[in-house]
């Protein structure tokens, strides 16, 4: 079956910019998470949900980012006013029960953002 | 607070060589331990895990790794390395208290030598 999925796979936007990076995990899986990838760095955690309610969301690093998942598929992680420092790769990952600990997760490739 | 230490950025060895990558851990009870692997334009693939029982763990692709509590280590080893190996290498911890985070490493990219 279809993997994880993300769109676009990369965007370029200009500082001060809204932006939307879509996920869409695999079906049937009710465990969401959202993660960033600066250069040359692990992935860093943002954001964790259990079907529709976002259960973990202490990695979102301020106001400017937020994340829903209003039918406990898809997913859309939003950024206001970007800034250059937002630039990195944002990976989406799914699991078919919640808890990293207890299930693998599996990612998608990933949307590759660039604030000019 | 959980971290994960990966020593060596870049490592590179011959195709047929051993290999081992290094990570060591800080966590105060018993973690639950990942590596992953991330080839160019792909996802993250799991390639092993270690949650409790036997040390010695066997992953995908022949990759192997062992959990040794008193060096707060979990090496990744693997006897003969292909071409195709060549990618990022990242270890990861979790918890059974932070169900929903995994922590990763900065990554260990290998190069492998024709």
């Amino acid at each position: 079956g279809a993997g994880v999925s993300q769109t676009p796979s990369n965007k370029v936007t200009e500082k001060g910019k809204y932006v939307e990076l879509r996920c869409d995990p695999i079906s049937g899986h009710t465990a969401l998470y959202w993660y960033r990838q600066s250069l040359g760095q692990g992935p860093e955690f943002l954001i964790y949900f259990q079907g529709t309610g976002a259960a973990d969301d202490s990695g979102l690093p301020n106001d400017r980012f937020f994340a829903v998942r209003p039918e406990g598929s898809v997913s859309t992680l939003k950024i206001q006013r970007t800034e250059r420092g937002d630039s990195a790769v944002y990976l989406c990952a799914s699991s078919p029960t919640g808890g990293a600990a207890y299930n693998e997760q599996f990612f998608g490739p990933g949307t590759r953002l660039t604030v000019l | 607070a959980q971290s994960v230490t990966q020593p060596d950025i870049h490592i590179t060895v011959s195709e047929g060589a051993s290999l081992e990558l290094r990570c060591n851990y800080s966590y105060g009870a018993t973690p639950y331990l990942f590596w992953y692997v991330q080839s160019p334009g792909q996802g993250l693939q799991l390639l092993l895990k270690y949650f409790s029982g036997d040390t010695l763990v066997q992953g995908i692709k022949g990759f192997e790794a062992e959990f040794k509590r008193s060096q707060s280590s979990f090496n990744l080893r693997k006897p003969s390395v292909h071409w195709s190996d060549a990618a990022e290498y990242f270890c990861a911890v979790g918890s059974y208290s932070s169900a929903s985070k995994i922590i990763f490493g900065s990554g260990t990219r290998l190069s492998i030598r024709p």
